[in-house]
């Protein structure tokens, strides 16, 4: 079973540029997450999907981060227009239903993003 | 606000050593907790986890860990480091009433030296 996959690895865009991040969850995972890791920083979580509908997205920093998950199997996290501080480490995590007590979360390796 | 407090940013052990990594958390109840690895390259992998019961904890790759409610910790530890276990480790807690989100510590990164 193929694990959860991100894409691109790595992307390096100016400041005011946009990157597009897309996280394909394992297949049949209805729940998606989000989390970002700034430099040295603790991972923090951005957001939560299920199947396509946002449950959660009380940690998105502010409106130039946009996340879809049009039919609720892959998602994209779009960023536009990029500023410095959002670089770091974007994480996606899959579960597969959720709830109590807790749904194991299954981690891609993560996009790096330098924003210069 | 709940937090996560790992104190040693870097560990640096000998191969054939024990390891504890020690991880505090600030939470009114008891979360869940998890302890998640990072290689290089490699995406976060769950080591093992506490919901409730026996507060020792075995996982995968010979880890385990404690709950001390009274200490608000949950520290791993390992008896025998190998070489392969220089990775970046994350401490882990989900508060029971917010839902699936995972709140991390700051990682503690552990080199193995030979």
């Amino acid at each position: 079973e193929a694990g959860v996959t991100q894409f691109p690895s790595h992307s390096v865009i100016e400041k005011g540029q946009t990157v597009t991040l897309r996280c394909d969850p394992i297949s049949g995972h209805d729940n998606l997450y989000w989390y970002r890791r700034v430099m040295g920083k603790e991972i923090k979580f951005l957001l939560h999907f299920v199947k396509e509908s946002k449950q959660d997205e009380s940690g998105m920093p502010n409106n130039r981060f946009l996340a879809e998950r049009t039919g609720g199997t892959y998602s994209t996290l779009k960023v536009q227009p990029a500023e410095l501080e959002d670089s770091g480490v974007y994480f996606c995590a899959s579960s597969s239903i959720g709830g109590i007590p807790f749904d194991e979360q299954y981690f891609g390796p993560g996009t790096r993003l330098t924003v210069t | 606000a709940q937090s996560v407090t790992q104190p040693d940013i870097h560990i640096t052990v000998s191969e054939g050593a024990s390891l504890e990594l020690r991880c505090n958390y600030s939470y009114g109840a008891t979360p869940y907790l998890f302890w998640y690895v990072q290689s290089p390259g490699q995406g976060l992998q769950l080591l093992l986890k506490y919901f409730s019961g026996d507060t020792l904890v075995q996982g995968i790759k010979g880890f385990e860990a404690e709950f001390k409610r009274s200490q608000s910790s949950f520290n791993l530890r390992k008896p025998s480091v190998h070489w392969s276990d220089a990775a970046e480790y994350f401490c882990a807690v989900a508060p029971t009433e917010y839902g699936n989100k995972l709140v991390f510590g700051a990682g503690t990164i552990l080199r193995v030296k030979s």
